[in-house]
C-alpha cells in the first residue's frame, strides 16, 4: 500500500517556467489537499478537493491551479514560476474527519 | 473562523525528561483533534488522535486528551529520547465540510542526551 505518493522530490525552475506536481493516491479517498510550507513555518492550504471533479482554493492559491478528474490523482499547477513560490509543497487525504490526514513525503521547489 | 495555537518554540530538553506542548483550539461544533510528526526531511505523519470530547489518543507513548471545557489538547510524553527530535504540529478537523481543517503552526523539539 503506496499511500500518498509525490513526484519529483525535487526541482529548480526558472522565473517564468511552469510545471505540474504530480500527486496520487491509492487508498480511495475522497479527500485530498495541497499545502505549502516555507522554511521554518507551518503549512499553509493551497487547494483542495471533497471528491472527483469538485476543487476549491485554500488560503493561498494565486499562482496555482488544480484538477481532479479521477479520484486518485490531484495535479498542483503552477504557471509563471516566481522566487516566492520556492518552498516545500505537499499533498494529503483524507477518507473522512476522524481519520486524519496521510500526507505525501514532499517536493522541494526552488525558483531562481 | 477555526483556529489552533500551539506553544512556541524551539523546545529542547534533555533525554528521559518529561514533554507538555500546549495546544489550545477555537472551533464550532465538535471538531477532530490530531497531533503530526514531521522528522527532518519527511513529510507530516500522524502520530495521535481524539474524536470526541474526554477522549485519549495515544500512540509511541505520547499521550493528549481532548478537554472540551478548556478547548485543549495537550501532548505529553513520560521520557523523550534523541529520536523524538522532529516538529509537532496539533491539527483540528471539522465534522462538516473536511476541506477546511487547520493546523497549528508546529512547535520544533529538540532532545539532547
Amino acid at each position: 500500500n503506496a499511500g500518498v505518493t509525490q513526484t519529483p522530490k525535487f526541482r529548480i525552475l526558472k522565473i517564468g517556467q511552469s510545471m505540474t506536481l504530480q500527486c496520487t493516491q491509492d487508498m480511495n479517498h475522497n479527500y485530498m489537499y495541497w499545502y505549502r510550507q516555507d522554511p521554518g513555518m507551518g503549512l499553509k492550504l493551497i487547494y483542495y478537493s471533497v471528491g472527483a471533479g469538485i476543487t476549491d482554493k485554500g488560503e493561498v492559491p494565486n499562482g496555482y491551479n488544480v484538477s481532479r478528474s479521477t479520484t486518485e490523482d490531484f495535479p498542483l499547477r503552477l504557471e509563471l514560476a516566481a522566487p516566492s513560490q520556492t518552498s516545500v509543497y505537499f499533498c494529503a487525504s483524507m477518507g473522512g474527519a476522524n481519520y486524519g490526514y496521510t500526507f505525501g513525503s514532499g517536493t522541494r521547489l526552488t525558483v531562481v | 473562523g477555526d483556529s489552533v495555537t500551539q506553544m512556541e518554540g524551539p523546545v529542547t530538553l534533555s533525554e528521559e525528561a518529561f514533554l507538555t506542548i500546549n495546544c489550545t483550539y477555537t472551533a464550532t461544533g465538535y471538531p477532530s483533534l490530531f497531533w503530526y510528526v514531521q522528522y527532518p526531511g519527511e513529510g507530516l505523519q500522524l502520530l495521535l488522535k481524539a474524536t470526541k470530547a474526554d477522549d485519549k489518543g495515544s500512540n509511541k507513548g505520547f499521550e493528549a486528551t481532548y478537554r472540551k471545557e478548556t478547548t485543549s489538547f495537550h501532548l505529553e510524553k513520560g521520557s523523550v529520547q534523541v529520536s523524538d527530535s522532529a516538529v509537532y504540529f496539533c491539527a483540528l478537523s471539522p465534522n462538516t465540510n473536511a476541506g477546511k481543517s487547520t493546523f497549528g503552526d508546529g512547535t520544533t523539539l529538540t532532545v539532547k542526551p
